[in-house]
This record gives structure tokens, sequence and C-alpha cells, in this order.
């Protein structure tokens, strides 16, 4: 059961265009939300969170919207960058719980292209 | 270190043989983490050790693969009996304390290749 689903493998946007990712998810504890960036080769890269009690968080040119009702959040990178271009992992966790284990998406292949 | 620092960075490895993989968390990190990534796929939970809580093992795939972490710091991912679907990227991540909102870091991993 996948409990933190991105159903967009890849997604391509030109150079100073908006890119927007999506994610949803599936279990109602989950309060906090991360997203990741993975380079080839590189271990992945923290990026931005938001907390369930917010629905939006915002640092330079990325901004990360939370939708609790839909389950379901998005990360807007505007203007992109050609060096934007990697892989995308959404993660969510029950900050609540006894454990901080993350469950991530299967990510999206964000290309840039110049 | 600054950073969480895994070994071996590669690791070519015959079937049926066993595998060690180690990681150093980052310094003061109580939480650390094993994930992994087959090629084409997400980031697969392995296991997590809090402090000296039980381990959550629940990510284990099979009892060929277990995990032990030594004086709070080190850890060591062990497999036995490699098998090919074993070959993957196994990724180590720490964070600073228990409970949820924290983030957690990454090493570069240990590309394992079982042939």
């Amino acid at each position: 059961d996948q409990q933190v689903k991105q159903n967009s493998p890849s997604l391509s946007v030109q150079e100073g265009r908006i890119s927007i990712l999506n994610c949803d998810y599936t279990n109602s504890m989950f309060d906090y939300f991360l997203w990741y960036k993975k380079y080839p080769a590189e271990g992945p890269t923290f990026l931005i969170s938001i907390s369930s009690i917010k629905d939006k968080n915002e640092d330079g040119r990325f901004t990360v919207f939370l939708n609790k009702s839909a389950k379901h959040l998005s990360l807007h990178i505007v203007p992109s960058q050609p060096g934007d271009s990697a892989v995308y992992f959404c993660a969510a966790s029950d900050a609540g719980g006894a454990t901080n284990k993350l469950i991530f998406g299967t990510g999206t292949l964000l290309a840039v292209q110049p | 270190g600054a950073g969480v620092s895994q070994s071996p960075s590669n690791k070519v490895t015959e079937k049926g043989k066993d595998v060690e993989l180690r990681c150093d968390p980052i310094s003061g990190h109580t939480a650390l983490y094993w994930y992994r990534q087959s090629l084409g796929q997400g980031l697969e939970f392995l296991i997590y050790f809090q402090g000296n809580s039980a381990p959550d093992k629940s990510g284990l795939p099979s009892d060929r693969f277990s995990a032990e972490r030594t004086g709070g710091s080190v850890s060591t991912l062990t497999i036995q009996r490699t098998q090919q679907e074993d070959s993957a990227v196994y990724l180590c991540a720490s964070s600073p304390g228990q409970g949820g909102g924290n983030t957690i870091y990454f090493g570069e991993g240990s590309w394992l290749t079982v042939v």
C-alpha cells in the first residue's frame, strides 16, 4: 500500500517558467511533510517542509502548499532553473507519533530545459 | 564529521555472499535510519533507531537483513546470502532527535551490486 504517491514520474519545464510537482497521501495521521531533491549518484538533500498547521511555506524560489482536506501537497519552483533538474521526492510522517519515520513517494524527475 | 558518512560507497558481491554496510551519523544525532532505492523505485524504509529504544524494523524485507547500532552512534546494515534483487543504493540518514518534525539528513549512499 503506497501511502505517499507521486503520480507523475517525470516533468519537463522551460527555464524561467514555474514547475509544479504534486504529491498525494492516504494516511490521515500524517502531519509533517517534506520535499527532498536528489541528483544522480548523490544522497537526497532536504529542500523544504511544512507542518499540517500551515497551508503554505515559502523559501526563496520554493513554495510548498498543503491541502489537508484533499490530502494533497505540491511544490512550486519559480522561476525554474536548469540546476533544478533532479528527482524530487515527497515525504510524510506522523509528527505526533513515537517515531520520526518518513514515508517517501516514488519521485518525480524534473527536467528544466534551457 | 559534518555530514552522514557511509562506506563502502560501492560494493560488488557475488550472489550468496554476505555484505556489511556502515553508517556514521551526524555527531549528536540520536535518530538513525536506513532506506534503500532500487533502480527506478522510490525510497524504501528499512529500519529506524532512536536512542536506546527498540528499533523499528518494520521495513526489513526479509530475515536476511539485519542492522545494529553500537554505542548510539555507528550503524551496520548486514545482508546475508545476498540475492540479485538486493542490488540497490542503501541510504543512511540521521536526525537530531525523537518525535516528529525533525528533518532527516542523508548520506551519499552505498551502491550494492549483486552479480
